[in-house]
């Protein structure tokens, strides 16, 4: 357990619905990340806030918005999604400054657009 | 820009043997971090072993060790007396020490551990 939960586990949604992604975390992280997990690819970083200020767009189309209202919680608001865009999205969590780098990581959200 | 390959997708144990898995990376930067994370099939990814670059010394937790070799640009776990609980996907992940600390992330090598 590391302390970054996201929810739903799994979402299935076709593609003209609206959903959201999830992650919450109460170890004081002041950084959070959004990131993409395809098979046999590495890890893409689809969007960074730090101290809630969003820092990174690494080129997202606009049907994946995200949320950080607060220091503990993240969202990611899809909408109109393809199918080229199931994949496991992963939520990580760390404290910046210091010598402490470690990534805390969700267990990710499975999602299959249909 | 900086990148991570990862020349092995699939590696394959018996029990109690020892593993390394390879992981290279391309960059011009001095001082960063390197890691080593687990996901298993819960899909929780956690952190293995750190590396900073700035240190010789290789880095051990436990039955994890890394040869961190900084001129080669070559950083390898070794797995000593595998476990099944070893099965899972390792990634191997690079950070700048002066950065929004984004990681860049290798492809992954999938690695199982028979009984």
């Amino acid at each position: 357990e590391t302390g970054v939960t996201q929810t739903p586990r799994h979402l299935v949604m076709g593609m003209t619905n609206k959903k959201s992604l999830k992650c919450e975390q109460h170890l004081g992280h002041n950084a959070m990340y959004w990131y993409k997990q395809s098979a046999k690819k590495p890890l893409e970083l689809m969007f960074v806030y730090n101290f809630k200020e969003q820092t990174e767009n690494n080129s997202v189309p606009s049907r994946f918005s995200p949320e950080c209202p607060n220091s503990s919680h993240l969202f990611l608001h899809l909408h109109t999604l393809q199918p080229e865009d199931s994949a496991l999205y992963l939520c990580a969590g760390r404290k910046l400054g210091g010598k402490n780098t470690e990534a805390f990581f969700g267990q990710g959200t499975r999602l299959t657009v249909v | 820009a900086q990148t991570v390959t990862q020349s092995q997708p699939e590696m394959s144990v018996q029990e109690a043997e020892t593993v390394t898995l390879s992981c290279t990376y391309d960059t011009s930067e001095s001082n960063y971090y390197l890691f080593w994370y687990k996901q298993p099939p819960s899909r929780q990814m956690i952190l293995v072993i750190r590396q900073e670059a700035y240190k010789q010394q290789n880095a051990t937790e436990n039955r994890f060790s890394v040869n961190f070799q900084k001129a080669a640009k070559s950083f390898s776990l070794k797995i000593s007396d595998s476990q099944l609980g070893d099965t899972a996907m390792y990634f191997c992940a690079f950070m700048k020490m002066i950065s929004n600390y984004q990681l860049i992330w290798g492809a992954g090598t999938k690695l199982i551990i028979k009984p």
